[in-house]
């Protein structure tokens, strides 16, 4: 079984620029999951998806963050404009019918 | 609100030694308990879980940890460590029933000198 992709591994953009990052989830898994990772922290998480509808986007910060997940599959999640603040590993997780959730590689981004 | 603490930065063990690492949790209900690895520039490996049931739960590569109510506790234990077990570990709880997010830990680093 394939896992969880993720595009791309590591991006590198100026402030106020914007990024895309692309998620895959496990085949058939209908909630899709992303989190920010901050260096030295536990994984936050930013939106939760069950098939293409938003279960919560309560700590994503609305003014510069979005996400969409078109046709329950794939998700984007895009920011615009980046801030310094915003540099962290960004994960992608999928589950299924059990509670434990699966996790992408995850994307590396510097914010400069 | 649902929270878990990992009260340790660090654990440092000798390869063949028991180990373990600790996590706290406060919840509202029943907790749905979960213990997560990351190694470096990789994502999150699902360990275990505690759902209900056994309060010793077994899980992937010979980890184990232990449902404890009175204490709030949900320890990972190995009886044998191995170098390759060195890691970054994270305890995490279900949130609230609405949603399924993953609540986390600060994280413990587990180091296996052999």
């Amino acid at each position: 079984e394939a896992g969880v992709a993720q595009s791309p591994r590591y991006k590198i953009i100026e402030k106020r620029q914007s990024v895309a990052f692309w998620c895959n989830p496990i085949s058939g898994h209908a909630t899709l999951y992303w989190y920010q990772q901050i260096l030295g922290q536990g994984p936050k998480l930013l939106i939760q998806f069950q098939n293409n509808g938003v279960v919560d986007d309560s700590q994503l910060p609305k003014d510069r963050f979005s996400a969409e997940r078109l046709k329950g599959v794939d998700s984007t999640l895009k920011i615009q404009p980046a801030k310094l603040e915003d540099s962290a590993v960004y994960l992608c997780a999928s589950s299924g019918i059990g509670y434990e959730q699966y996790f992408g590689p995850g994307t590396r981004l510097t914010v400069t | 609100a649902q929270s878990v603490a990992q009260p340790e930065d660090q654990v440092n063990v000798a390869e063949g030694n028991p180990l373990t690492v600790k996590c706290t949790y406060s919840v509202s209900g029943n907790p749905y308990l979960f213990w997560y690895v990351q190694y470096p520039n990789r994502g999150l490996q699902f360990l275990l879980k505690y759902i209900t049931g056994d309060n010793l739960v077994k899980g992937s590569y010979g980890f184990e940890a232990e449902f404890n109510k009175s204490q709030t506790s949900f320890h990972l234990k190995k009886p044998s460590a191995l170098v390759s077990d060195s890691a970054l570990y994270f305890c995490a709880v279900r949130g609230p029933s609405n949603t399924g997010k993953l609540i986390f830990g600060q994280g413990t680093t587990l180091q296996v000198k052999p």
